[in-house]
């Protein structure tokens, strides 16, 4: 089973930044913070991973607590072609570990 | 930019029968996977290859299903005696690293009479 709660859903104005909340009150030391996409039934896409420090790629930002039992995906402007299923996952790395996904966040982006 | 591909997008067959899915892996990608997702339910984990043997796999990947990586580009999936239940999109995926970031391609959808 999933290791994360994700709200089922959520809307967001186009332009505005989608802030994405996940909780891990469980994660353990080992183990990071992934965040995929599924646009439609298409295939997950990989958005970003971290362990404790917030990162930023050019798709978005992760904000990790300080106690690690949460986080937050930021889309800085959100557009349109946004709008899809957001997974949080928690993945040890060890091993061929595999993705547990979850129900995750419908983000629906509104013009 | 490099990505996972999938044939057939789409495969019909009738219970019982074997269907083969095929996936092509990303070039340097040492890591595949894949991956079913049945109609509105959740992306579910089947099983993980590398170095031409299977790592994990989960309780749904059982004797009706089979991987190989017949040559150098192919990753495949078998499906014998296929049921009704088999019906879902089935992903495939590959990372460079492990754990590393998975890329998935676009999925086969299958569909069984």
């Amino acid at each position: 089973d999933a290791k994360t709660t994700q709200p089922p859903s959520m809307d967001c104005a186009e332009g505005r930044a989608a802030n994405l909340p996940c909780n891990h009150s469980t994660i353990s030391g080992n183990e990071y913070v992934y965040w995929y996409r599924q646009i439609h039934s298409q295939g997950p896409q990989y958005i970003i991973h971290g362990l404790k420090n917030n990162e930023t790629n050019e798709m978005a930002s992760l904000i990790i607590t300080e106690d690690r039992k949460s986080s937050t995906l930021i889309l800085p402007h959100a557009t349109l072609r946004d709008t899809a299923v957001y997974y949080c996952i928690v993945r040890g790395h060890s091993g061929n570990t595999p993705l547990v996904f979850g129900k995750g966040t419908r983000l629906s982006v509104i013009a | 930019e490099p990505e996972v591909t999938q044939t057939p997008s789409h495969q019909v067959t009738q219970m019982g029968q074997e269907v083969i899915l095929r996936c092509v892996p990303i070039s340097n990608h040492l890591y595949f996977y894949w991956y079913r997702q049945i109609l509105g339910q959740k992306v579910e984990f089947l099983v993980s290859f590398y170095n031409n043997e299977i790592s994990e796999k989960s309780e749904i990947f059982d004797d009706q299903f089979s991987v190989e990586r017949p040559d150098g580009s192919n990753f495949t999936l078998k499906i014998r005696s296929t049921k009704l239940e088999d019906s879902a999109m089935y992903f495939c995926a590959s990372s460079e690293s492990t754990p590393g970031e998975q890329y998935f391609g676009p999925g086969t959808r299958l569909t069984v009479t």
